[in-house]
């Protein structure tokens, strides 16, 4: 385990249906992130939250609506998703946004929409 | 200006041989260079980083060269092994901002 967690691992879900993933870390940083990473595309930032703030949202869909109720936990609720959603979802964080060091990431939701 | 560039999108090597993995960018502010390593089924993880005040950076089998000049930077694997068989990832970043290349996915034949 890296330090970041990602829950569930998989998930299908229908197009009217709302799920949320979980991602949890434990490495007391600052910073989280959601990444999309499809098939032979560059990893897709999605959210980023600063000491729970939202700091950027990088034209997402509103059918995808994040949560960071404290700096080591962010949830990513999913309603209506289309088939072209379908992906592996990252978690990461960094000690801060300038991430200096790195992220670390979580092992991901592999999401499918059907 | 934000794009960083990767080649090759794949890369089959033989078990031992040398797997060399390269990267360019544009903007010059970037000054942190990471690789990250992707298994199937896990998320990236950092696997080595450098940063521009030098030109070479070691760490066991793994070596980045960097090039500040040409605005490249490259992996090297060394002695490479199946269980190197993965997705890399480069990355360039300066202060917020951060990005990733495409990816290129190694298969090391036994």
């Amino acid at each position: 385990e890296t330090g970041v967690t990602q829950t569930p691992r998989h998930l299908v879900m229908g197009m009217t249906n709302k799920k949320s993933l979980k991602c949890e870390q434990h490495l007391g940083h600052n910073a989280m992130y959601w990444y999309k990473q499809s098939a032979k595309k560059p990893l897709e930032l999605m959210f980023v939250y600063n000491f729970k703030e939202q700091t950027e949202n990088n034209s997402v869909p509103s059918r995808f609506s994040p949560e960071c109720p404290n700096s080591s936990h962010l949830f990513l609720h999913l309603h209506t998703l289309q088939p072209e959603d379908s992906a592996l979802y990252l978690c990461a964080s960094s000690q801060d946004r300038k991430a200096n060091y790195g992220y670390t990431f979580g092992s991901g939701t592999r999401l499918t929409v059907v | 200006q934000q794009q960083v560039k990767q080649s090759p999108q794949s890369l089959i090597v033989q078990k031992g041989g040398i797997s060399i993995i390269n990267c360019a960018y544009e903007n010059t502010a970037f000054d942190y260079f990471p690789w990250y390593q992707q298994f199937p089924g896990k998320g990236p993880a950092l696997l080595i980083a450098i940063r521009p005040d030098v030109s070479e950076k070691k760490e066991g089998r793994f070596t980045i060269s960097f090039n500040k000049s040409a605005k490249q930077f490259s992996l090297h694997i060394m002695d490479s092994q199946p269980g190197d068989s993965a997705t890399y990832f480069c990355a360039a970043s300066q202060g917020q901002n951060f990005v990733f290349g495409p990816g290129t996915r190694l298969s090391v034949l036994p």
